[in-house]
């Protein structure tokens, strides 16, 4: 299976702030990558897929880049209501994987 | 609109089945895999299994494979998962997901449900 290493596992910042999460595959997954949202009680969301596109309706706020091994997702100002946990999911082998989850609160 | 909403879970004792259900609208469910992805109490999320649009093929997380059955009826527009010999480490919440691009299930997970609540326990 291929491994999906995510830091930091939880992130506090100020409203405004820049915020990176990495994510790190174990193997080449080309941009097979995609982040997801996730509120408390709530149901995932598909934020960036392909490792760099922006999901329709989702604010521009939220970027991704990367290939192969190594990922970024960037929220560029941090909003209140980007408390959430967030993680990374490969899809180019199965089993589709996802990262251990970054939750993100505000300082 | 994208509508997927999940049914069938509960408490059932460990060795026991469940099958959950996820009826979607709002789309041409023949033309979109679907997955089963779980939640466990506090953890993160795993993928369980996926099925092609047809039916035809299915996927199965190492740990489930043999016990779970993903399964479709297109003219109903439900996904389903058959859950035998549960055990308690399948306590979670399960949601359905759908495929985000058309015929593959090799792509990200453009919606989901709501998710049902199984727990295992005696």
């Amino acid at each position: 299976d291929i491994q999906m290493t995510q830091s930091p596992s939880s992130l506090s910042a100020p409203v405004g702030d820049r915020v990176t999460i990495t994510c790190q595959a174990s193997q080449d997954i080309s941009n097979h990558l995609n982040w997801y949202q996730q509120k408390p009680g709530k149901a995932p969301k598909l934020l960036i897929y392909d490792a760099s596109n922006l999901e329709t309706g989702v604010p521009s706020r939220f970027s991704g880049s990367g290939s192969g091994t190594d990922f970024t997702f960037t929220i560029s100002s941090l909003q209140p209501e980007d408390i959430a946990t967030y993680y990374c999911q490969q899809y180019d082998n199965l089993p589709q994987t996802f990262g251990q989850g970054t939750k993100l609160e505000i300082k | 609109e994208v509508q997927l909403l999940e049914s069938g879970g509960g408490l059932v004792q460990p060795g026991g089945s469940l099958r959950l259900s996820c009826a979607a609208s709002g789309f041409t469910f023949s033309s979109y895999a679907m997955s089963w992805v779980r939640q466990a109490p506090g953890k993160g999320l795993k993928w369980v299994s996926a099925i092609s649009g047809s039916g035809g093929s299915t996927y199965y997380a190492d740990s489930v494979k043999g016990r779970f059955t993903i399964s479709r009826d297109n003219s109903k527009n439900t996904l389903y998962l058959q859950m035998n010999s549960l055990r308690a480490e399948d306590t979670a919440v399960y949601y359905c997901a759908k495929g985000g691009t058309v015929v593959t299930i090799y792509s990200s997970l453009d919606y989901w449900g709501q998710g049902t609540l199984v727990t295992v326990s005696s």
